[in-house]
């Protein structure tokens, strides 16, 4: 059965801290699709980036980037320098591949990152 | 930059009542799908729609719930007889293809059940 755990419920850094939230799924598809969303106060869910399992070269965008290693089974993302503006709830979810007719998402509890001034 | 759109954002029913959640998914996207996310909790899968029929769904998509596209750019979640347990918020997601890729969220409609 697919699985996504987020062990860190909540965490707290100060403006500039470099911080990395875990992910850690389970599927027994050997196509599938990770994905991170981020949901600020407002409450919106926001597209961050999607990886495929073939793919585990690391991604870099601005002050984000994600680490993916198949071997752990986990898909890890690191905010460099951060803000306030990256506070919010962070959601790590998984789709398998085998599903072509609208494969569902599955999420993980989320990870409350709070960056205080 | 297309979206997908809910309303209400907000609504407050009473038990028993029936509610319509309303979503205008994004123009040329062909897969459609409702999520839902208790407060402080994760988000949950409810149903995925696709060529105007359900593909998949889950244990909580229950006989009170339905969806529809009714005519080629709203779909809706309807609750036919709301419990104080469906109070949450409400997401609707599309994307262009099935299997591989992003879904794209609407703001959500947030539901409260008195």
């Amino acid at each position: 059965a697919q699985k996504v755990t987020q062990a860190q419920t909540e965490i707290s850094v100060v403006e500039k801290e470099d911080v990395t939230l875990d992910c850690v799924y389970e599927t027994r598809d050997t196509t599938y699709y990770l994905f991170w969303y981020k949901q600020p106060p407002s409450g919106e869910l926001v597209f961050l980036i999607r990886r495929n399992s073939f793919d585990e070269q690391n991604e870099i965008s601005g002050r984000y980037s994600w680490n993916f290693q198949k071997s752990t089974s986990s898909f890890n993302f690191t905010i460099t320098a951060s803000q306030v503006v990256d506070s919010a709830v962070y959601f790590c979810a998984l789709r398998e591949g085998r599903s072509n007719q609208g494969g569902k998402l599955i999420f993980g509890q989320g990870t409350e990152l709070s960056v205080k001034p | 930059e297309p979206e997908v759109t809910q309303t209400p954002s907000h609504q407050v029913t009473q038990m028993g009542q029936e509610v319509i959640l309303r979503c205008v998914p994004i123009s040329n996207h062909l897969y459609f799908y409702w999520y839902r996310q208790i407060l402080g909790q994760k988000v949950e899968f409810l149903v995925s729609f696709y060529n105007n029929e359900i593909s998949e769904k889950s244990e909580i998509f229950d006989d009170q719930f339905s969806v529809e596209r009714p005519d080629g750019s709203n779909f809706t979640l309807k609750i036919r007889s709301t419990k104080l347990e469906d109070s949450a918020m409400y997401f609707c997601a599309s994307s262009v293809g099935g299997g591989t890729g992003e879904l794209f969220f609407g703001e959500g409609s947030r539901l409260t059940v008195l």
